[in-house]
């Protein structure tokens, strides 16, 4: 079955520094993944994801994600936070069962603080 | 372009009665999923709707329904509402032709079963 881990359920960060948001998978097969941001009050945005080819992968907002199949892990990385990336961060997995979207497991979630 | 809407934003029930929220997906998107979001977790697979039918479905029990109608809008239905239905519902919508699994999502119906 797949599944995916988030071990953080917070991560504070100073404006201007570098920030990680941790995640690794398990699924059968060579894996979906995404990464979704939420702001309060509102549904879910899609930021980046993985499927196949160059393992940065580059998304909105500044986010990119590194894909490292040995340690089956999704890191969510921007060099430089701002105040406004502060969110509830979700990384999300998905076996290729079909050729469009379908069901997607999701992380319990991320919390990103960044102070200014 | 309209992005996916949802309705009603807030619900408050009673244990026991019956609830149906409503998805319209992004123009162009023909298939519909939806999540159930319980407070502070990430949002867990329901089931997910195409060409009318329900394709695949999550974890939970019977008492959760769907529909889909020809212009690719969605219900969901929960019957005999528990106290542990509350949650934020969330629908999301994709294209089976075109770009493979971004799924756009709704800003959610938050339930509150009393």
């Amino acid at each position: 079955a797949q599944s995916v881990a988030q071990p953080e359920d917070q991560v504070n960060v100073a404006e201007g520094n570098p920030l990680t948001v941790k995640c690794t998978y398990s699924v059968s097969g060579n894996p979906y993944l995404f990464w979704y941001v939420q702001y309060p009050n509102r549904g879910l945005q899609f930021l980046l994801k993985y499927i196949t080819g160059d393992n940065l992968v580059k998304g909105s907002y500044g986010f990119e994600a590194e894909f490292n199949k040995s340690q089956t892990s999704f890191h969510l990385k921007k060099p430089s936070a701002l105040v406004s990336d502060s969110a509830l961060y979700f990384c999300a997995v998905r076996a290729p069962m079909y050729s469009s979207a379908s069901k997607i497991i999701f992380g319990s979630g991320t919390r990103l603080s960044i102070r200014p | 372009d309209a992005g996916v809407t949802q309705s009603p934003t807030h619900l408050i029930k009673t244990r026991g009665q019956q609830v149906t929220l409503r998805c319209s997906p992004k123009s162009g998107h023909d298939t519909v999923s939806w999540y159930q979001q319980a407070l502070g977790q990430g949002p867990q697979f329901i089931f997910q709707y195409y060409e009318e039918e329900e394709r695949q479905r999550g974890n939970f029990p019977d008492r959760f329904s769907g529909h889909q109608f020809p212009n690719y809008s969605s219900e969901l239905n929960v019957n005999a509402l528990l106290l542990g239905d509350s949650a934020l519902y969330l629908c999301a919508s994709s294209s089976d032709k075109g770009r493979l699994d971004e799924q756009y999502f709704g800003p959610g119906t938050r339930l509150t079963v009393t």
